[in-house]
């Protein structure tokens, strides 16, 4: 298996404009969680899905973020607009549903707003 | 609702000491527990996890890790470290009520010198 897939995996953009980052789940997942990691903050949940369906966005920072999963198979994280201190390192991750809370990341997208 | 901390943040050691990072979490119930680690610039990968049965488990690379539930502790544990366990490694926990999702504690920062 090919594992999390995440594209970009770097991006780099000026502030204002709109991002927007991409994650594939390994095959037969039923779960997929974005993560944002930063060296201030660490690991935060931002939104997680289950069956497609968003389950809880309690994490996600402002209205500027928008996550959807239109299929089991693709997931999108946008920003708009960007902003410098959404610079950070954004992990995608899936689970299959009964392990208990086994996650899979992916490699990750590093995001630098200038 | 659950939380994990991680008292240690940033752990130097020489090569061949033994190691001990602690993990403590919060919640009642019944709990999934996990290690990840995660080496530089890459992405979070699951080092070992504990479900039921046997409160120590064995992971990769020679770390175990001791699941005391009457202490709420899942302490990481190697004998003798390597150069390559350079990383940072975050405890998580599943508590059985929250799907897949999972609490990470705050990080450890390990750096081993050789």
């Amino acid at each position: 298996d090919a594992g999390v897939i995440q594209s970009p995996r770097h991006e780099v953009t000026e502030m204002g404009q709109e991002v927007t980052l991409r994650c594939k789940p390994i095959s037969g997942h039923d779960y997929l969680f974005w993560y944002r990691q930063t060296m201030m903050r660490g690991l935060e949940l931002l939104i997680y899905f289950n069956n497609n369906v968003p389950i809880d966005d309690s994490g996600m920072p402002e209205d500027r973020f928008s996550a959807k999963m239109p299929n089991a198979s693709f997931s999108t994280l946008k920003i708009q607009p960007s902003e410098p201190r959404d610079s950070a390192v954004y992990f995608c991750a899936s689970s299959l549903g009964g392990s208990w809370g086994e996650q899979y990341f992916g490699p990750g997208t590093r995001l630098t707003v200038t | 609702a659950q939380s994990v901390s991680q008292h240690n943040h940033h752990v130097i050691l020489s090569e061949a000491a033994s190691l001990e990072l602690g993990c403590n979490y919060s919640y009642g119930g019944t709990v999934n527990l996990f290690w990840y680690v995660q080496y530089p610039g890459q992405h979070l990968q699951l080092l070992l996890k504990y479900f039921s049965g046997d409160p120590l488990v064995k992971g990769i690379k020679g770390f175990e890790a001791e699941f005391i539930k009457s202490k709420f502790s899942f302490n990481l544990r190697k004998p003798s470290v390597q150069w390559s366990d350079t990383a940072e490694y975050f405890c998580a926990v599943n508590a059985k009520n929250a799907g897949n999702m999972l609490t990470f504690g705050g990080g450890t920062r390990l750096m081993v010198k050789p």
